[in-house]
């Protein structure tokens, strides 16, 4: 139990663009999900916390009109890097929640170009 | 000081020996501490999840936790090389649903 899906793992895409990565909990409901980003041989950076129908909560930092994140249902989160330039590139991993365990998504690796 | 603090490593340990790795945090409250292994370019595994004093065991693995010294850490038996990893310390805040991360110990486990 406790899967949780991304979508999609990789992604090249233009400096300008925008790119939108899913997050889904297979087989249970997520109260909060969690974005995080990392660099290569850095730890993990928390993007932002959301609860469902709930607008994010983003950490210290993060541009929230850059990084759009909705949280439509319990099973699903969407993170859309808006205007994507290559110091985004980096390693996407939501993250969700149902009570004290955080499951992790296997990660979408950006590019931008 | 770092909410949750770990050797970066990284550790060495011979194949087939204890494997130890340790944290500590900072918030006296915590109630709910995990362990991740994250392979390089992977995102991290949730491995272990202990909340109350003592050790806990699943398999090869083993969490122990201390609140009154705030410490936390997991032993690995029977070390393999395939326990090669990055293994992440977490914390979860008094009274929130936040969980904060250590930045990681580096385990090689030489074959």
């Amino acid at each position: 139990g406790a899967v949780v899906s991304q979508h999609p793992s990789r992604v090249i895409c233009k400096s300008g663009t925008s790119v939108k990565i899913e997050c889904r909990s297979l087989d249970f409901q997520a109260t909060t999900m969690f974005w995080y980003r990392q660099f290569p041989k850095q730890s993990l950076m928390l993007m932002a916390t959301s609860n469902e129908g709930s607008k994010a909560t983003y950490e210290q930092g993060v541009e929230k009109d850059k990084f759009l994140i909705n949280h439509a249902s319990l099973t699903l989160s969407t993170l859309t890097v808006t205007s994507a330039h290559p110091e985004d590139s980096s390693f996407y991993i939501c993250s969700a929640s149902a009570g004290y365990e955080q499951y992790f998504g296997p990660g979408t690796r950006l590019t931008v170009t | 000081q770092k909410e949750v603090e770990q050797n970066s490593g990284p550790l060495s340990v011979p194949e087939g020996a204890i494997a130890s790795l340790n944290c500590t945090y900072s918030d006296r409250g915590s109630q709910s501490f995990f362990w991740y292994r994250q392979y390089s370019g992977k995102s991290p595994e949730l491995i272990m999840s202990i909340y109350s004093n003592g050790d806990k065991e699943d398999g090869r693995f083993t969490a122990q936790l201390n609140k009154a010294s705030q410490y936390v850490s997991l032993l690995i038996r029977d070390s393999q090389p395939s326990d090669s990893a990055t293994y992440l310390c977490a914390v979860r805040n008094t009274g929130g649903f936040k969980t904060i991360f250590g930045a990681g110990t580096r385990l090689f486990v030489k074959a």
